[in-house]
Parts: structure tokens; C-alpha cells; sequence
């Protein structure tokens, strides 16, 4: 069975400073692998995937997530953290051939001035 | 031009009400699905539909049944409604394309209260 852990529940970070959110999988066929974001009261929107491409994979706002399969894990990062980036943040692993996407349980991100 | 829109955004209801949870979306996707996320931000999926034909049923109460009258729609109905279905529940839709099949876009949940 597949499944996601995310190893911090919160990360705190100062403006301008870098961003890493920790993400480790398990999956017994190639995983498809996902980063979304959620920010208050909102829906949750796509930040970046990996399906089995390049292994450095750059989403939208400036995030980056790499995937390295000998320590099964996918972490999230940003060079410099903007105040608009304070959100829930979600790594999840697709389940081959039925489209089913298993959630981590989140990680709080929150970025002071 | 919402992509993915569920009506109504806010449901607060009475325990032993059914009430229904509409979900439409102009991507022309061919799947459709309903997530749960509780409150600890937990999301899992419920219900998949491909082409109207359900697919993934997760471990779900019978008092939950999906409906979907196309491909472009994906309605929820609860029956007798209870204390522990208050979440926020998100409809999703993706197209099952090589290389795109598993990326599935969210519409902006409904939060169901129930008291």
C-alpha cells in the first residue's frame, strides 16, 4: 500500500529566508508524486508533480521539489519565502491505475516579516 | 471561468437531514471524485467516477451516494445526517491522459456543519 509522510506538522520561517518541507513516500510501483497547497478557507491548488520524468521538477510561485528514490523521498523548497506563501501544504502519491491520490496529513507553513 | 465549482459553498443542517452537495466541471474531464477533509485538515478520497461509471468506493457509510448524471457533474447525497459528517468536502477532477492522468484539479469545498 502506498502511503505519505509529511515529518513536520509546522514549519516557521522569516520572509526572504528558504523553505523546506519535508516529504517521505512509500509505494511499490513508480509513484506519481504531488505538491499542492491550500491556503486559508480555500481549495487546494496544484504547486507541482512528478511523473517519472525529470527528477527536479519546478512548480509555480518559485517552488522546486526533488525526487530521490534511493531515500524515497520528495521534499518541497523555495529559495526566499514571500508572506503570501503562509499556507497548508500537502505531499500526496497517486495510486497506480485508479487515479487515487493519497494525502499526507499536512504541513503548516508560516512566514513571519 | 471557475474550473471546478461546488454549490453550496456553506451547508449547516440538523442531524437526520439529507441534504445534496453539487459538483460541475467545464474542463472536459472524464473523472470526477469526493474528498473528505476533516478537522485536522486530513483529506481522503471517497468516491471516483469515470464516464458516469464509479470506479473507486472507498470504505465510505451507505448513506453516502454519489450521482453522476454526466461527465461534467458529480453530486453528493447524505441521508440522515450525522455529528461526525461536519468536514469540508471537496469534489476533483482530472483526465485520464498519459502523462497527465493522476493530476487532479479541486474545487473550493463545502463546509457542512451539521448540529
Amino acid at each position: 500500500a502506498q502511503s505519505v509522510t509529511q515529518l513536520d506538522s509546522h514549519v516557521s520561517v522569516s520572509e526572504g529566508t528558504p523553505v523546506l518541507l519535508r516529504c517521505n513516500y512509500s509505494s511499490s510501483y513508480s509513484p506519481s508524486l504531488f505538491w499542492y497547497v491550500q491556503h486559508p478557507n480555500k481549495g487546494l491548488q496544484l504547486l507541482l508533480k512528478y511523473t517519472s520524468a525529470a527528477t527536479l521538477v519546478k512548480g509555480i510561485n518559485g517552488f522546486e521539489a526533488e525526487f530521490k528514490k534511493s531515500e524515497t523521498s520528495f521534499h518541497l523548497t523555495k529559495p526566499s519565502a514571500h508572506m503570501s506563501d503562509a499556507a497548508e501544504y500537502f505531499c500526496v502519491v497517486s495510486e497506480s491505475g485508479y487515479n487515487k491520490l493519497i494525502f499526507g496529513a499536512g504541513t503548516r507553513l508560516a512566514v513571519h516579516p | 471561468d471557475t474550473a471546478v465549482s461546488q454549490t453550496p459553498k456553506y451547508l449547516v443542517t440538523q442531524m437526520g437531514n439529507d441534504k445534496s452537495i453539487k459538483c460541475e466541471q467545464n474542463l472536459g474531464h472524464d473523472t470526477m471524485y469526493w474528498y473528505k477533509q476533516d478537522s485536522k485538515k486530513f483529506l481522503k478520497i471517497m468516491f471516483s467516477y469515470n464516464n458516469k461509471e464509479l470506479i473507486i468506493n472507498e470504505t465510505v457509510p451507505n448513506r453516502f451516494s454519489p450521482k453522476s448524471p454526466d461527465k461534467a457533474h458529480l453530486n453528493l447525497h447524505i441521508n440522515s445526517l450525522e455529528l461526525g459528517d461536519s468536514a469540508v468536502y471537496f469534489c476533483a477532477s482530472s483526465q485520464a491522459r498519459e502523462g497527465r492522468r493522476f493530476e487532479q484539479y479541486f474545487g473550493p469545498g463545502t463546509r457542512l456543519t451539521v448540529t
